[in-house]
């Protein structure tokens, strides 16, 4: 089965701070991203990234940057954390292969908390 | 906005009845997927519909796509306590980028 690891279950942040959120999966995928959810909102794409060193801006970049130096780590940085990054953060995978879209890969998420 | 809205936002019903929830859509579609999230965890992949095919089924899932009324819905049959989670669905656009869309969700509790 494939996996989808996050760093973090839960991370207690200050305001100002450097934040790392780090991704893993184990089965070559070429497609990975980030989504937050918040209550009522469902989920929201921040970024995804379709090949090693390639993104694409989601629907809610603002205040995060991404990066992908292998194929199999995908990490989201919130650069100057602010509270209302307060979050549950999931980390998705999916194959590209044959150019059509497939189910996304999750991971347990991580509920950050920017104090 | 979402591109994906499910319907109803939250549904309680008894061990053993039936469930429905309705997802509605804005755009074109290759395809259209379900998902559910156990609380405060990542979400699981259920079922996966494409746009040239109706209905699918899966275990005790059943799903129904009508891309006129840009619409879908995701029947649970003879639901057990452990069906207790939030469903999501998902569309992706047809410019053909793997941007996934979810909606807001509809939290299901069976009750025992």
């Amino acid at each position: 089965d494939v996996k989808v690891t996050q760093s973090s279950r839960y991370l207690v942040k200050r305001t100002g701070e450097k934040v790392f959120l780090e991704c893993v999966q184990d089965m070559d995928h070429e497609n990975m991203f980030w989504y937050r959810q918040d209550p009522g909102l469902g989920l929201r794409l921040i970024y995804f990234s379709y090949d090693v060193k390639m993104k694409e801006k989601g629907d809610i970049p603002e205040g995060y940057s991404v990066s992908r130096e292998k194929k199999e780590r995908f990490s989201l940085i919130l650069e100057s954390a602010s509270t209302n990054q307060t979050s549950m953060y999931l980390c998705a995978s999916s194959s590209a292969k044959g150019g059509r879209s497939e189910k996304l890969f999750f991971g347990s998420g991580t509920q950050l908390s920017v104090l | 906005s979402q591109q994906g809205e499910e319907d109803p936002q939250a549904l309680s019903i008894q061990e053993g009845e039936n469930a429905t929830m309705n997802c509605s859509y804005k755009t074109s579609i290759n395809n259209l997927q379900w998902y559910r999230q156990n609380s405060g965890r990542g979400l699981v992949h259920l079922i996966l519909i494409r746009s040239n095919e109706r209905e699918k089924h899966s275990g005790r899932l059943r799903v129904t796509l009508d891309t006129s009324k840009k619409s879908s819905s995701l029947l649970i049959t003879a639901s057990r306590a452990a069906d207790t989670a939030s469903y999501f669905c998902a569309t992706d656009r047809d410019s053909g980028t793997y941007k996934y869309i979810f909606g807001t969700g509809t939290r299901l509790k069976v009750l025992a």
